[in-house]
This record gives C-alpha cells, sequence and structure tokens, in this order.
C-alpha cells in the first residue's frame, strides 16, 4: 500500500524557515517524481514544486521560487521541502503526492507572529 | 501561466440524480508528446485529494464507473452518474501539461 507522510509543519514567525519532509512506503521510491501542493485555509489547491525521479529536475512557481527548496534522499524514500523567508501567506496544509495520484494527509503550517 | 476555468462553483443534486462539471482552460492541454494531462479530484472534507480521472478519461484505480470524463484541448468535463452520498465534496481539476501546474478553482457538490 502506497504511504505518504508528512512532518515537519507547525507554527512559525514570518522571516523563518521550515522545513517539511515526506516519509514514501509502498513503492519504489526513486522511480517516481515527487511534489508539493498546498492549500491556504478555506481555500482551493495550489501546486508549489515538483521534483524529477532522480533529483536532477526542479521546478517551482513564482511566488516561492528562490525562497523554497525541493529535494529527495532516495536512499531514505523521503521528499523535503526547505522553506525559507516564510510570509503569512504560506499558511496552509502542505501535502506530498506522487505524481499527483497518492497524496499524503498533509502537514499544516502557520506563519504568524 | 494556463487558467483553468472551473464551473460551476457549486452544485446542488438529488441523491440519484446526475452531475456535470466543466474545466475550460487558457491554452491546449495535449502535450508535445501527445497525451492531454488533465486530471479530476475529490476532496471530501477533512481529507487529502484523490485522483478520480487521470488523463482527460481514464478512471483511477477503484474509482467507481459512475465517474467520466471527457474532452480535449480546451474544454473538459467530468460527469457522475447515480450521485451517492460518499460522492459529496470539492472537485477540482488540475492540468499537469504545462509548468507552472494550475488547479480550477473547485466545485463543491452538495445535496439539493
Amino acid at each position: 500500500e502506497v504511504q505518504l507522510v508528512e512532518s515537519g509543519g507547525g507554527l512559525v514567525q514570518p522571516g523563518r524557515s521550515m522545513k517539511l519532509s515526506c516519509a514514501a512506503s509502498g513503492f519504489t521510491f526513486s522511480n517516481y517524481g515527487m511534489a508539493w501542493v498546498r492549500q491556504a485555509p478555506t481555500k482551493g489547491l495550489e501546486w508549489v514544486a515538483t521534483i524529477s525521479y532522480d533529483g536532477s529536475s526542479t521546478y517551482y512557481r513564482d511566488s516561492v521560487k528562490g525562497r523554497f527548496t525541493i529535494s529527495r534522499d532516495n536512499a531514505k524514500s523521503t521528499l523535503y521541502l526547505q522553506m525559507n523567508s516564510l510570509r503569512s501567506e504560506d499558511t496552509a496544509t502542505y501535502y506530498c503526492t506522487r505524481d499527483y495520484a497518492a497524496w499524503g494527509q498533509g502537514a499544516s503550517v502557520t506563519v504568524s507572529s | 501561466d494556463v487558467v483553468m476555468t472551473q464551473t460551476p462553483v457549486s452544485l446542488p443534486v438529488s441523491l440519484g440524480g446526475q452531475a456535470s462539471i466543466s474545466c475550460r482552460s487558457s491554452q491546449s492541454l495535449v502535450h508535445s508528446n501527445g497525451n492531454t494531462y488533465l486530471h479530476w479530484y475529490l476532496q471530501k472534507p477533512g481529507q487529502s485529494p484523490q485522483l478520480l480521472i487521470y488523463r482527460v478519461s481514464n478512471r483511477f484505480s477503484g474509482v467507481p464507473d459512475r465517474f467520466s470524463g471527457s474532452g480535449s484541448g480546451t474544454d473538459f468535463t467530468l460527469k457522475i452518474s447515480r450521485v451517492e452520498p460518499e460522492d459529496l465534496g470539492d472537485y477540482y481539476c488540475l492540468q499537469s501539461t504545462h509548468f507552472p501546474l494550475t488547479f480550477g478553482s473547485g466545485t463543491k457538490l452538495e445535496i439539493k
């Protein structure tokens, strides 16, 4: 069974950093592209970043480019999202997804002073 | 960026009835490889999104045949027949042909 489990969320002050992790199991992690999608409270879904199966290619939405970094450790079957210079508008539930088909339960990030 | 215009915003339906949701893109979603990367999701209250239909018309594993997708180019439709209580929630389309990926704004399926 495919499982994606996010961790690392919480409350953080504006301008600070936070790193999310997504532990994958039930499939060969190194064979799949992965992505982060977020959802602000009461809002719709918003794509954040994608990484290729081997980590050689990464893509970001403009509003996070230069602040967020998506990465992966295929030996640990884990996806990461390093978020720097956080803003209030980054407040959301962050979902890890495998190929936009399988989704984790989400990690809540609140950016507030 | 590709704009995904999803309608309606709210869709009251009777149990056992039929529902139809439209998604229109601001540019063609046909990839250079010939595939069209338009997908449909259902997000039930308090849950993560779940994939229903991938690449326009392919039902994902375990999705009942009451769900069907159609369309081409810039115009796509999700149909749900014989609506059941478990179908209620927010529906989203997603295009993954072009970066940045973009979602429709969502359709709330509710009981009439």
